[in-house]
This record gives structure tokens, C-alpha cells and sequence, in this order.
């Protein structure tokens, strides 16, 4: 079935240094959801792409659909340590099924 | 307004016993999900509500687990004969809509852990 890569699993930085993540489909995707999760916390939501070569912006954070809508990407500028957590990507399997990407825990050192 | 709520918070459970876990939606959702997520992965999707059709339960492990959303509300997760693998945290996500464009509102979850 759908199965959607995630890398790094981990990622340990500079606060004040840039973090990505991505996300990697070997099927082309309806749509991508983009979520974090607090240590001890449960997922938020933060964004969904639709379009093919989407890019948004919210603050720091930038997110990217690829052109062909296989592989997304979330990006942060000069991390802080309010942006610890683990970034999880999220897809349709089918219209009834959505699922997660492994996801990558960023730690940061202050 | 009043988020997703998940009940109990915390189980403990001897091997063997039966567990039931609640989830209260957010109301006015159609689609609840049920997911499992041990410790460092990522949610495991187990099954699928849209109203009170369990449209999909691909994910459900074994026969032990069963879910059921009777009138298109409130959710429960039963797993009978609980087994040491059992023990994870069990989230519940509800959906504005059917398939569609709204994000997926998450519970606590209830952290399961099987002696």
C-alpha cells in the first residue's frame, strides 16, 4: 500500500541554525498535511499543499510541494527553542485512510 | 470550543485483560480516525469512521481490536486479551468533513501500558 519516507529521523541543532524535513512519495499525491508534535504532546496540524510547486510561508517555517507531487518539504529559519518537536507528513492512502510519515525530531541546543 | 477528548488518560492493564478507550469528537465532525503510536514513531492509522460507518479497519491489528461509533459521535477503541506489543498511545482525530481538505484535530490520547 501507500507508504510515504521521511528524513532525517533525526536532527540535533544550533538554536538560530535551519532545520528541514522531508517527505518522500513513490506515487503521486492528492495532498499533503504537515503536522508537529510536542514532546508528550499530541499532533497539530500546521498546513496543507495541494498544488503542484506549492509554496507557503507561515513565519519561519516554509513548506513545499514538489512539481510533481511526490515529495514535499518543510523548512525553518534560525530554529528556536519553541520550534523542538517532531514534524510528521501526512497523506491520503485512499480516500478513507490517512497516513503518517515517520518523522523527524528536531532537538535543539540552546 | 471544545477540542477532541480521549478517556481514560492513562491505562494500566494486565496481560489479558479487556480495555475499552473513549473518544469524544469534536462535535459536528464526520470522519473520526483511530490511530496507534508507540514510542519515537509516527501514528499508525487502525481505522476509519465517517458518521457511524466504519468505513475502513485495514489498520486494526488483530481480531482482539474492535471500534465502534454507534451514532456517529463518540468513539470507542475495545481490545480484548491485551498483549505486552498492545502497549502504546492511542490517538483519536476527528474531521470537519469526508475526505477533504480539513486537518485532522487531535485528542491526548490515552497511553495504554500492558504488565
Amino acid at each position: 500500500g501507500q507508504q510515504v519516507m521521511q528524513i532525517p529521523q533525526y536532527q540535533h541543532v544550533q538554536e538560530g541554525e535551519d532545520f528541514t524535513t522531508y517527505c518522500n512519495s513513490s506515487t503521486t499525491l492528492s495532498n499533503i498535511q504537515w503536522y508537529k508534535q510536542r514532546p508528550g504532546g499530541h499532533p497539530v496540524f500546521l498546513i496543507q499543499l495541494v498544488k503542484s510547486g506549492e509554496v507557503k510561508k507561515q513565519k519561519r517555517l516554509t513548506f513545499q510541494f514538489g512539481e510533481a507531487k511526490k515529495n514535499s518539504s518543510l523548512h525553518i529559519t534560525a530554529t528556536q527553542t519553541t520550534d523542538v518537536g517532531t514534524y510528521f507528513c501526512a497523506v491520503y492512502s485512499s480516500a478513507s485512510k490517512i497516513i503518517f510519515g515517520s518523522g523527524t525530531r528536531l532537538s535543539i541546543r540552546p | 470550543g471544545a477540542g477532541v477528548s480521549q478517556s481514560p488518560r492513562y491505562k494500566v492493564a494486565k496481560r489479558g485483560q479487556d480495555v475499552a478507550l473513549r473518544c469524544d469528537p469534536i462535535s459536528g465532525h464526520v470522519s473520526l480516525f483511530w490511530y496507534q503510536q508507540a514510542l519515537g514513531q509516527g501514528p499508525e492509522f487502525l481505522t476509519y469512521f465517517q458518521n457511524e460507518a466504519q468505513l475502513d479497519k485495514s489498520g486494526l491489528p488483530s481480531d482482539r481490536f474492535f471500534a465502534e461509533r454507534p451514532e456517529g459521535s463518540v468513539s470507542t477503541l475495545k481490545i480484548q486479551r491485551t498483549q505486552q506489543e498492545d502497549s502504546a498511545v492511542y490517538l483519536c482525530a476527528s474531521k470537519l468533513t469526508a475526505p477533504g481538505d480539513s486537518p485532522l484535530h487531535f485528542g491526548n490520547g490515552t497511553r495504554l501500558t500492558v504488565t
